[in-house]
């Protein structure tokens, strides 16, 4: 099955900062790559995905890339804000189906 | 957008109880729905696939006769948890899928097996 391994595990900006945070996936077949922003508690929201036949998507302060050659795709957030503070969560899937999701990261934006 | 709801949100029971979650997509229909499982600050590991009028497909390592999936309308699908034990307290989370867009999440069912 898809394994799928994200990195760092914590990560601290100041605020206005940047944070990148990167994935690498098994599963060749896997097309869609969506990344999640989870609050404690709370139900994960989706906040930025791309597909396998694009290299890069924007939206706003945040970004995705994604190499299909090295199997790896990362998020880039611009000048962070606190309210960025929270788990974000990357998943590969087919299709848009099952979702294999990487180990999170937790963010934390320094005021 | 589309709206997941999960009930019950939070529930306690007893060792050696079963416990029922219910999954419901509001205003779509879905075939297909994913139950996940998440511990305390780790991730959501996929349990099993959960389709409209036939057989739940598991993931490898999750009991099937321990987390039974009923999907008996395109708008509802249900995890019981059977036999209860600690461990399988948790944070349950479900998916759906609305037709060539993105899937959207219950707001989850923390369960506290005592």
């Amino acid at each position: 099955g898809e394994n799928v391994e994200q990195h760092p595990s914590t990560l601290s900006v100041q605020e206005g900062d940047s944070a990148v945070i990167k994935c690498t996936y098994s599963d060749s077949a896997s097309n869609y790559f969506p990344w999640y922003k989870q609050e404690l508690g709370k139900r994960p929201q989706l906040i930025i995905d791309i597909r396998s036949n694009v290299g890069e998507k924007k939206d706003q302060r945040i970004a995705v890339t994604l190499n299909k050659t090295a199997k790896h795709f990362s998020l880039h957030i611009t000048e962070t804000q606190p309210e960025d503070s929270a788990v974000y969560f990357c998943a590969a899937s087919i299709d848009g189906n099952q979702f294999y999701f990487g180990t999170g990261t937790s963010l934390t934006v320094i005021p | 957008g589309a709206v997941v709801s999960q009930h019950p949100s939070r529930v306690i029971c007893k060792s050696g109880t079963s416990v029922k979650i219910e999954c419901r997509s509001l205003d779509f229909q879905a075939t297909t729905m994913f139950w996940y499982r998440q511990f305390p600050k780790k991730s959501l590991m996929l349990m099993a696939t959960s389709n409209e009028g036939s057989k739940a497909t598991y993931e490898q390592g999750v009991e099937k006769d321990k987390f039974l999936i009923n999907h008996a309308s395109l708008t509802l699908s249900t995890l019981t948890v059977t036999s209860a034990h600690p461990e399988d307290s948790s944070f349950y989370i479900c998916s759906a899928r609305r037709m060539n867009t993105e899937a959207f999440f219950g707001q989850g069912t923390r369960l506290t097996v005592v």
